[in-house]
């Protein structure tokens, strides 16, 4: 079993869609990253969360540290968002990476 | 601000030879991470440094190495390459742990013929 689970693994949706993909973990954690990456490889940093809920423009990330396990939420969904959505849990000295969620946003 | 740098974009070599990957941190930053993530694959953590020493490493062959320079660069060592060593390979810095919001960089693909 992976230390990191991701849900779903694809999701299609059509532009203005309310998306949500899931990420559960099961290692101790003192932070949890939320990344995206573009055709072609490039990485962004999305959210670096430890509790609760932090948003960001129509992205909001939440955290619910007693069940291990974290949502993305994307908001009236644009093709732009078209990208693969990463989970990471942070221990004091690496990253551990979910599979990724790829997300296709169709106009 | 300059992001995080890598070099370089691309790269191909045939089993067997040397491969040196670079990375420059966001000013400020001390710590820098590779990864690998291999085609198919997910990201899968390497090697962190930290004020130009080791701190901790993956799941991979000694044959991966690298250091850290004192202005906080890094360098990414693969020898004795392997087909199975074809993959992109990503740099990230943080002002310290990975408890820090780590920035990437675009990547090195390599390619092992």
């Amino acid at each position: 079993k992976n230390e990191v689970e991701q849900s779903p693994q694809n999701l299609t949706a059509q532009e203005g869609e309310f998306i949500t993909i899931n990420c559960s973990y099961s290692v101790g954690i003192s932070a949890l990253h939320w990344l995206q990456q573009h055709p072609g490889g490039g990485i962004v940093s999305l959210f670096m969360l430890s509790s609760g809920k932090k948003k960001h423009g129509r992205l909001i990330a939440t955290i619910n540290i007693q069940e291990k396990h974290s949502s993305l939420h994307i908001t009236a969904s644009h093709p732009r968002d078209s990208a693969v959505y990463i989970c990471a849990v942070g221990d004091t000295d690496k990253l551990i990476f979910g599979t990724g969620t790829r997300l296709q946003v169709f106009p | 601000e300059a992001g995080v740098t890598q070099s370089p974009t691309h790269l191909i070599k045939t089993r067997g030879q040397q491969a040196t990957l670079r990375c420059s941190p966001i000013s400020g930053h001390t710590s820098v991470y590779w990864y690998q993530q291999a085609l198919g694959l997910g990201l899968q953590f390497l090697l962190w440094y930290d004020e130009g020493e080791e701190r901790n490493r993956g799941n991979f062959p000694p044959r991966f190495s690298g250091r850290q320079f004192p202005n906080y660069s890094s360098e990414l060592n693969v020898n004795a390459l392997e087909l199975e060593d074809s993959a992109l390979y990503l740099c990230a810095s943080s002002f310290r742990t990975s408890a820090d919001t780590q920035y990437f960089g675009p990547g090195t693909r390599l390619t092992v013929l």
